[in-house]
């Protein structure tokens, strides 16, 4: 089954400033990938969906991009608020979908 | 979007005894739903696929009989942690697809249930 590496536990960041967090597994390329958002005692909420044929993908302040070469996802975060604070979570389908530890992110004002 | 409904948010239970928690899709019919355990810090682990009139396909490693669990319709799913014990003691969340959307690929997931055994 795939091995799902998120490459960081914790990033912190100041207000304003883009995060970018990678998602990185190591088997075949999924159909898709997804990102997710988890609030602490919460469950997940699904922010973006980007499909093995396409680059990139965006959402108002959010971008994410997938290349299947380096077998690599990355999330960003661009103009980051508090409000943006939280775990969030790769996910590819195997044959279920499967789930990165998470990166915790924590924007100070 | 979608919701889906998770019963009881937290519960504290002494060892030996069943805990169930419910799963509702609120405005969607779920053919399929899941049920995740998730430790602090450490990602969500597949527990088993129920599907609606049919039995749940449980996870390697996952006892069926311990953690039980029925889908009688395709809005509602149950996971009965039976004789619970200390071990069980852990954050337990559903997800579900919307059956009617031909793009279904993502999840709609549940609050959680904390659940704690002393």
């Amino acid at each position: 089954s795939q091995k799902i590496e998120q490459n960081s536990e914790a990033l912190n960041i100041q207000e304003g400033k883009t995060a970018t967090l990678t998602c990185n597994y190591t088997n075949y390329s999924p159909a898709y990938l997804q990102w997710y958002r988890q609030d602490p005692g919460r469950g997940p909420v699904f922010l973006l969906l980007i499909r093995e044929n396409e680059k990139e993908k965006r959402k108002e302040r959010l971008k994410v991009t997938f290349d299947t070469t380096l077998k690599q996802s990355l999330f960003h975060i661009t103009a980051s608020q508090p409000a943006d604070s939280a775990t969030y979570l790769c996910a590819l389908n195997d044959y279920k979908l499967s789930f990165g530890a998470g990166t915790t992110v924590t924007v100070r004002a | 979007g979608a919701v889906v409904s998770q019963h009881p948010s937290r519960v504290i239970c002494k060892s030996g005894t069943s805990v169930k928690i419910e799963c509702r899709s609120l405005d969607f019919q779920a053919t399929t739903m899941f049920w995740y355990r998730q430790f602090p810090k450490q990602s969500l682990m597949l527990m088993a696929t129920s599907n609606e009139g049919s039995k749940a396909t449980y996870e390697q490693g996952v006892e069926k009989d311990k953690f039980l669990i029925n889908h009688a319709s395709l809005t509602l799913s149950t996971l009965t942690v039976t004789s619970a014990h200390p071990e069980d003691s852990s954050f337990y969340i559903c997800s579900a697809r919307d059956g009617l959307v031909e793009t279904n690929e993502k999840l709609f997931f549940g609050s959680g249930t904390q659940l704690s055994v002393l």
